[in-house]
């Protein structure tokens, strides 16, 4: 079954600190992989995406993710976080049907 | 740039009730998604379209209708409220399935 996985609820991190969230991911094929982030009371945005190429990939507001093949992940990494890094992220993969399926999400808490 | 305007912010219906949630893209987006969130369920798809004139159901698509009146527009209906459909419900666009999604900033509805 093709699915996604975000195995923290929460993860606390202390200001200046790097930052990692998890993401495991089973699908057929290829997969197209995506990183999105919630503000409170808004919609989701588009942070970045995996699609072939180079494993560690940049995308918005100095984040990075990492795809590794062998381990199905693609965690979201920052090395230094901000207090305004603090909102829900939400992991995606490409199923089949050109359709995204979704993480439950994992809510980043930056501690001054 | 507007990007997907979603209308109204916040509703609440009684059960029972019918409403319309409109949705509107200026991208000129071809695929557009009606999703409901729920706490810890991440995002839900409800019914797409990938292009002008057509749409498909999605994971969770009884108790809704959508229509796609054009290209910018994708609205959706629940014909008679029951409170399970209490959710935030996002729209969102991207150019082509499997791309990129731009969302709106959400409907709150809650149904008593």
């Amino acid at each position: 079954a093709q699915s996604v996985a975000q195995p923290e609820d929460q993860v606390n991190v202390a200001e200046g600190n790097p930052l990692t969230v998890k993401c495991t991911y089973s699908v057929s094929g290829n997969p197209y992989l995506f990183w999105y982030v919630q503000y409170p009371n808004r919609g989701l945005q588009f942070l970045l995406k995996y699609i072939t190429g180079d494993n560690l990939v940049k995308g918005s507001y100095g984040f990075e993710a990492e795809f590794n093949k062998s381990q199905t992940s693609f965690h979201l990494k920052k090395p230094s976080a901000l207090v305004s890094d603090s909102a829900l992220y939400f992991c995606a993969v490409r199923d089949s049907n050109y359709q995204l399926i979704w993480g439950a999400g994992t809510k980043l808490i930056i501690k001054p | 740039n507007a990007g997907v305007t979603q209308t109204p912010k916040f509703q609440v219906l009684k059960t029972g009730q019918s409403m319309t949630l409109q949705c509107a893209q200026d991208m000129n987006h071809n695929s557009m998604y009606w999703y409901r969130q729920d706490p810890g369920m991440g995002l839900r798809l409800i019914y797409y379209s990938a292009s002008e004139g057509t749409t498909d159901k999605g994971e969770v698509p009884n108790g809704y209708n959508v229509s796609r009146l054009n290209k910018r527009e994708f609205s959706l209906r629940l014909e008679s409220a029951a409170p399970s459909q209490t959710s935030v419900y996002f729209c969102a666009s991207s150019e082509g399935q499997g791309q990129p999604q731009h969302f709106g900033d959400g409907t709150r509805l809650s149904i008593l």
